[in-house]
C-alpha cells in the first residue's frame, strides 16, 4: 500500500495570504486527489491532479482559488490562495494505488490542520 | 451520479455488544462501496471494500458489511465492539465511471462506553 506523508502537518495563518500544502508518495501513481475536511464535516473532494495534465476540479473549487501542482508521479501540490477564516479546515491529499486483485484502493495522507485568523 | 447516506449521525454502544452502522448509496453504475474509519487527530483508514466479488465483505479489526444490492445498502457490522472502536466511519461510494473519485457520507460518530 502506498505511503503518504503531508507538509506542513499543521499551521495557523493571517487572512489574505496564501499556504501551499505538499503531498509526497513512497511510489509512482498516476492519480492523485486532494480533498477538504470542514470542521465537523465529511470530506469533499476538490480536485484531481494527474501527471502532465491540468488538474481537474469539483463544482464550487476553482484554480485561481486552490491552485494545484503536480511536477511528477510522486508530488503534488496544493496551495489555498488569498486566505479567509471560512478555509479553515483539513486538507487531504490521496493516492489510488492497486491491491492484489488489482482493484484500486484509495489511501489517504494524514492531512493538514489549516487555521485562518 | 452517485450518492451516499449514512442513516445515523451518532451511535452509542456499551463494550462487547453489537455495532450497526446503516448506509445506502445511490449509483448509476456499478459501484465500489468503502468503510472509512478516522480516529481522532488520525488520518482515515479503510477498513473494507466491495468491489463486485462477494456481498459479503471482512474488512479489519473484525468489521464485515453487506452489499444488498435490492436494498442499495451497505451496512456495516461488527459482533462485540471494543473502547478502540470509539472514531468516525464514513461510507464512501465511487462509480465505475468516476475515475476514482470518491462520495464520502456524511459520517457517524461511535462512542462506546465501559
Amino acid at each position: 500500500s502506498a505511503v503518504i506523508s503531508q507538509k506542513p502537518s499543521r499551521d495557523i495563518c493571517q487572512r489574505g495570504t496564501s499556504l501551499t500544502i505538499q503531498c509526497q508518495v513512497d511510489s509512482q501513481v498516476t492519480m492523485m486527489f486532494w480533498y477538504r475536511q470542514q470542521p465537523g464535516q465529511s470530506l469533499t473532494l476538490i480536485a484531481t491532479a494527474n501527471q502532465g495534465s491540468e488538474a481537474t476540479y469539483e463544482s464550487g473549487f476553482v484554480i485561481d482559488k486552490f491552485p494545484i501542482s503536480r511536477p511528477n508521479l510522486t508530488f503534488s501540490t496544493l496551495t489555498v490562495s488569498n486566505m479567509s477564516p471560512e478555509d479553515s479546515s483539513i486538507y487531504l491529499c490521496s493516492v489510488e494505488d492497486p491491491d492484489r486483485q488489482g482493484y484500486n484502493e484509495q489511501f489517504f495522507g494524514p492531512g493538514t490542520r489549516l487555521t485562518v485568523l | 451520479a452517485q450518492s451516499v447516506t449514512q442513516l445515523d449521525s451518532h451511535v452509542s454502544v456499551s463494550e462487547g455488544t453489537p455495532v450497526l452502522l446503516r448506509c445506502n448509496y445511490s449509483s448509476s453504475y456499478s459501484p465500489s462501496l468503502f468503510w472509512y474509519v478516522q480516529h481522532p487527530n488520525k488520518g482515515l483508514q479503510l477498513l473494507l471494500k466491495y468491489t463486485s466479488a462477494a456481498t459479503l465483505v471482512k474488512g479489519i479489526n473484525g468489521f464485515e458489511a453487506e452489499f444488498k444490492k435490492s436494498e442499495t445498502s451497505f451496512h456495516l457490522t461488527k459482533p462485540s465492539a471494543h473502547m478502540s472502536d470509539a472514531a468516525e466511519y464514513f461510507c464512501v461510494v465511487s462509480a465505475t465511471d468516476s475515475w476514482g473519485k470518491l462520495q464520502f457520507g456524511a459520517g457517524t460518530q461511535v462512542v462506546v462506553t465501559p
